[in-house]
């Protein structure tokens, strides 16, 4: 079956930093994959998305590549903000899963100013 | 524009009543969908309708059930509550193949069950 995995949080940066939240995939076919951003107190809001291979999603500075060859979507930041705390889930989405999306276990970045 | 609507937003029962959650959206979306979110699980599904009239299980159908009343609501049913079921409950929607289009989230249930 279909499966997503992401790093482990709690991801703890500093203002200003440089962040990576890995996440990797298994899945047949050619699937869709999406971040989602979870902030306190409310529910998923869709970040990004790329729909084929080499895709690059970007939305608030934000941005991760579809790579096909090593079945990854890191999401990446240049420089994060104290706005950026939240809860982070990678998805994905295939024709063999109906219509269905399956979540990473999701990643908790903090930010300290 | 409202999006995804759930009530209530917070509820606490005790084992062996029942509740319903209702979820509605008006972005005439034809698919919807219930999820769970557990400490560390992330999100898993319950159960979802992929257009009005159909409903099936998802990943953890089990002590649940659903009606797609009609295209903007689809109710979540908790008949037994257990202890195992305190959880935050979401509702999702999105406009047709969902695999393959972003969901939309409604802002959770965050159900207590002593």
């Amino acid at each position: 079956g279909n499966s997503v995995t992401q790093m482990e949080g709690p991801v703890t940066l500093s203002e200003e930093a440089f962040l990576t939240i890995n996440c990797t995939y298994t899945a047949t076919g050619y699937p869709s994959l999406f971040w989602y951003v979870q902030y306190p107190g409310e529910g998923l809001q869709l970040l990004l998305k790329a729909t084929k291979a080499d895709d690059k999603g970007s939305n608030k500075g934000f941005e991760a590549t579809y790579r096909k060859e090593t079945t990854s979507f890191h999401l990446e930041k240049g420089s994060v903000q104290v706005s950026d705390s939240a809860v982070y889930f990678c998805a994905l989405g295939a024709s063999n899963a109906g219509n269905m999306l399956t979540f990473g276990g999701g990643t908790r970045l903090m930010v300290k100013p | 524009n409202a999006g995804v609507t759930q009530t209530p937003k917070f509820q606490v029962l005790k084992t062996g009543q029942s509740m319903t959650l209702q979820c509605a959206q008006d972005m005439n979306h034809n698919s919807m969908y219930w999820y769970r979110q557990d400490p560390g699980m992330g999100l898993r599904l319950i159960y979802y309708s992929a257009s009005e009239g159909t409903t099936d299980k998802g990943e953890v159908p089990n002590g649940y059930n659903v009606s797609r009343l009609n295209k903007r609501e689809f109710s979540l049913r908790l008949e037994s509550a257990a202890p195992s079921q305190t959880s935050v409950y979401f509702c999702a929607s999105t406009t047709g193949t969902g695999g393959y289009q972003p969901q939309h989230f409604g802002d959770g249930t965050r159900l207590s069950i002593l």
